[in-house]
């Protein structure tokens, strides 16, 4: 049974940086992609990037500039860091399996505010 | 960037009724990387179809996908009372994005 759990502080001050851990359980890390995916209160969903093996990532390019994704496969773990968050960072974090989502976390609410 | 328009916004329908939503890109998608998903409140997005028309584990067949290119369809044939929920079309290619939900209400 593939389970993922992200976790991570619930509350970021305006202009540092969001750390978020993605735990994977019951699967290899290094077989498949891992997404990160975010969705501000009763709005839709919005792709953050992508990363495979440590060697390849894909970010959304309205994010790119501010995002960087890693692996730690000795903790099965998947992280997101976001820099320079603003109000409109504020959003439920998913970390989820694949190309396409087959596998997806509960989410992690994520507030910015001082 | 494809960006990803859903129609309608909203359907309102009753149970045992057939559902039909649409997914319109605004340049072809490559490969027929295009998924469907299913959300209910509070919960994480569920993968209902891949590659515009395979069902996913575990997802009944009365869910069918359809379409290639720019024109893709979700279709519930005959819904049950869980299948009230939203649904969103994702494109997987290289830079993928989603498009902004259809709401299938109960009338």
């Amino acid at each position: 049974q593939v389970q993922l759990q992200e976790s991570g502080p619930g509350l970021v001050k305006p202009s540092e940086t969001l750390s978020l851990t993605c735990t994977v359980s019951g699967d290899s890390i290094n077989t498949y992609y891992w997404s990160w995916i975010r969705q501000p209160a009763g709005k839709g969903l919005e792709w953050i990037g992508r990363i495979y093996f440590s060697v390849s990532t894909n970010y959304n390019p309205s994010l790119k500039s501010r995002v960087t994704m890693s692996i730690d496969t000795s903790k099965n773990q998947i992280s997101l860091k976001l820099s320079s968050v603003t109000a409109a960072d504020t959003a439920v974090y998913y970390c989820a399996r694949g190309y396409y989502q087959d596998y997806w976390g509960q989410g992690t609410l994520v507030t910015v505010s001082s | 960037e494809i960006v990803l328009t859903q129609s309608p916004g909203t359907l309102s329908l009753s149970p045992g009724e057939r559902a039909t939503l649409s997914c319109r890109a605004s340049q072809s998608v490559n490969s027929n990387y295009l998924a469907w998903y299913q959300q209910k409140p509070g919960q994480a997005p569920r993968l209902l179809i891949y590659g515009a028309s395979s069902r996913a584990t575990g997802i009944p067949d009365t869910f069918s996908g359809s379409g290639s290119g720019t024109d893709f369809t979700l279709t519930i044939s005959r819904l049950e009372p869980e299948d009230f929920a939203v649904y969103y079309c994702q494109q997987y290619g290289s830079s993928p994005t989603f498009g902004p939900g259809t709401k299938v209400e109960i009338k």
